[in-house]
Formats: structure tokens, sequence, C-alpha cells
């Protein structure tokens, strides 16, 4: 398989749950991203992962909490959410880090609803 | 504030015919300049990209003008074609062009 799998595709939460979002990349690269589309907005960056470790955080609430074991793997731990948070969830990678053209390379993404 | 915008929501154009897709931005620091294409249920994907020490930058079908001094680019697609409907967004990054900021999208209908 090549690409970025996403799991699940879809995902209905209550407010007390907590769930994970997998991702995976099968393209060899180094970089890792979490983008979130929530509805009539852009694409907003929530977390830059090179070689594993963190690179950013872009303010986003302690509720989401990423984990990234290997630079094939991307994890986004969800709990006690709010039903603002229902959005599309992308995860992204890219081969470098630093000094890089290279464009991102998306999953199919994760609809996520909290109820 | 936005930093990137596409200002047309929707497209519609008639196949075989020119689509011109635009974006601004406000952030002089953004120095390339990405365009990518989402389908329905699937993630986006790369389409055509351009530095700012370019004007113009062609792939095939698919041409992107940049316009530095006012933070402006386009993307044309010639001839267009019905599989070109999707939703194309504009995106702008400096060193990394991972962590790009995107606008909003703008659905482009190409009708047979």
């Amino acid at each position: 398989e090549t690409g970025v799998t996403q799991t699940p595709r879809h995902l209905v939460m209550g407010m007390t749950n907590k769930k994970s979002l997998k991702c995976e990349q099968h393209l060899g690269h180094n970089a890792m991203y979490w983008y979130k589309q929530s509805a009539k907005k852009p694409l907003e960056l929530m977390f830059v992962y090179n070689f594993k470790e963190q690179t950013e955080n872009n303010s986003v609430p302690s509720r989401f909490s990423p984990e990234c074991p290997n630079s094939s793997h991307l994890f986004l731990h969800l709990h006690t959410l709010q039903p603002e948070d229902s959005a599309l969830y992308l995860c992204a990678s890219s081969p470098h880090r630093g000094l890089d053209r290279s464009p991102l390379h998306f999953g199919n993404g994760t609809r996520l609803t909290v109820t | 504030d936005q930093q990137v915008k596409q200002n047309s929501p929707s497209l519609s154009v008639q196949e075989g015919r020119i689509s011109i897709l635009n974006c601004d931005y406000t952030n002089s620091m953004f120095d390339y300049f990405l365009w990518y294409k989402k389908y329905p249920a699937e993630g986006p994907t790369f389409l055509i990209s351009i530095s700012s020490i370019k004007d113009k930058n062609e792939d095939g079908r698919f041409t992107v003008f940049l316009n530095k001094s006012a933070k402006h680019l386009s993307l044309h697609i010639v001839p267009s074609q019905p599989g070109d409907s999707a939703v194309y967004f504009c995106a702008a990054s400096g060193t990394n062009a991972g962590k790009s900021t995107f606008g909003d999208g703008t659905t482009l209908t190409v009708k047979p």
C-alpha cells in the first residue's frame, strides 16, 4: 500500500469520550502534519513532526494530544472534545524538514462529529 | 486576519474553455505558493507550485501566474475538462512548504 492512510474515515463521539485518529504513511517521508478543516474555514495547521520530534504546535487546545512513535505513524488522541471541534482532520507528510519546497501528501481525512 | 484569500467560492465554466482561479495574500514573507485540488471524500492533492523568483510556471494544461507587487496569483486551466471539477486550494508558505497557510478554496464545475 502506498500513500497516506487515515483511520477511521468517520468518527462520532460524545464529549466525554476518548478516541484516537491514526495516520500511516508509506512514502518514506520524515515530516508529518495534522491539519484541521472546519466548515466554511480554510485548512488550519495543528501540529508538525520532523523525524518524530514535534516542531510546531499551532496553539492547539490540550484536548488534542498528538503522538508520533516513528516517522511513518502519527496519532491524534482526543478527549473531552466540544461540538465545535467537529471537522475534517487531515494528516499529511512531506519528505524533509527545514528549507523544503516539497508539497504535502494528504490522507483522505477523518470526518469527526462531536455530539 | 486571513492571510490567504480566495474570494470566489465557486466558478462554473464550459468544457474546453479556460478556467481562471484567483488567490490573494497579505503576508510579504510568503515566497512559495502552491495549488492543491480536492475531490469529495478525498484529501487534497498537489497540483502546481511557483516560487517568488518566477512569475509563471506551466505544467501541461495548468499554468500559475504570480504578481508579487499585487500579492496575487492565479491558476489557469486550459482547456477545462469535466474531470477538473473539484475544490481548488491556494496555499502560501515560507521556507517550509509543509507549513502552508491555505485559502478557503474555490469549487470549480466544468460542464460538458
